[in-house]
């Protein structure tokens, strides 16, 4: 089965800190992404990669930036975290274009920012 | 720009009582349609993936169908477990090819 894990389940930060958080694969999969969601806005595409140092920039990418060094990691950054970026962070994988493009998920951080 | 809708936004069920959840989707070239389902707190899980009108597919209790405009998952004599929000997705040939437009979702609650 494939193994999509996140850094943390729950996150709290204050207004201006630097957030990391952190995604990582176990099937090799070429693709990965980041999602935050919200009631009533359902799941919203931040960035995603499809290779190591590749990243595209997704719906909502403001105040947000990644970093993908190495193939099973993905890592979303948030420079100063703002109330607004109060979410649920979801991760996500998908083996790449060769293959069916299911994704899978990982359980998600939830973010609270004060 | 490619968009999915869901409808009924949420649906309460009485446990055994059979019925569809909709996805109505505009997409300039379909690649795939996923079904997706989540549990509160939890990560969506997949389910399905359908590629061409007329293709279905089931799972136990559930059964996703595919046209051209819309997809529809069955759910025949639910159960309580049944009971999460499940996710629509469609993703189009071209540009980012592997891009996935989520729907908003449609919660199910299944009562005993």
């Amino acid at each position: 089965d494939v193994k999509v894990t996140q850094s943390s389940r729950y996150l709290v930060k204050r207004t201006g800190e630097k957030v990391f958080l952190e995604c990582v694969q176990d099937m090799d999969h070429e693709n990965m992404f980041w999602y935050r969601q919200d009631p009533g806005l359902g799941l919203r595409l931040i960035y995603f990669s499809y290779d190591v140092k590749m990243k595209e920039k997704g719906d909502i990418p403001e105040g947000y930036s990644v970093s993908r060094e190495k193939k099973e990691r993905f890592s979303l950054i948030l420079e100063s975290a703002s109330t607004n970026q109060t979410s649920m962070y979801l991760c996500a994988s998908s083996i790449g274009l060769a293959g069916n493009n299911e994704q899978f998920f990982g359980p998600g951080t939830r973010l609270t920012v004060l | 720009e490619d968009q999915v809708t869901q409808s009924p936004e949420a649906l309460r069920l009485q446990e055994g009582e059979s019925s569809s959840l909709n996805c109505s989707y505009t997409v300039s070239g379909l690649r795939g349609l996923f079904w997706y389902r989540q549990d509160p707190g939890k990560g969506p899980e997949f389910l399905f993936t359908l590629y061409s009108a007329g293709e279905e597919k089931e799972k136990e209790r559930l059964k996703a169908t595919l046209t051209k405009k819309e997809s529809f998952l069955h759910i025949t004599a639910p159960k309580p477990e049944d009971s999460a929000t499940y996710l629509c997705a469609v993703q189009a040939w071209g540009g980012a090819n592997s891009k996935l437009t989520f729907g908003k979702g449609i919660t199910l609650s299944v009562r005993p």
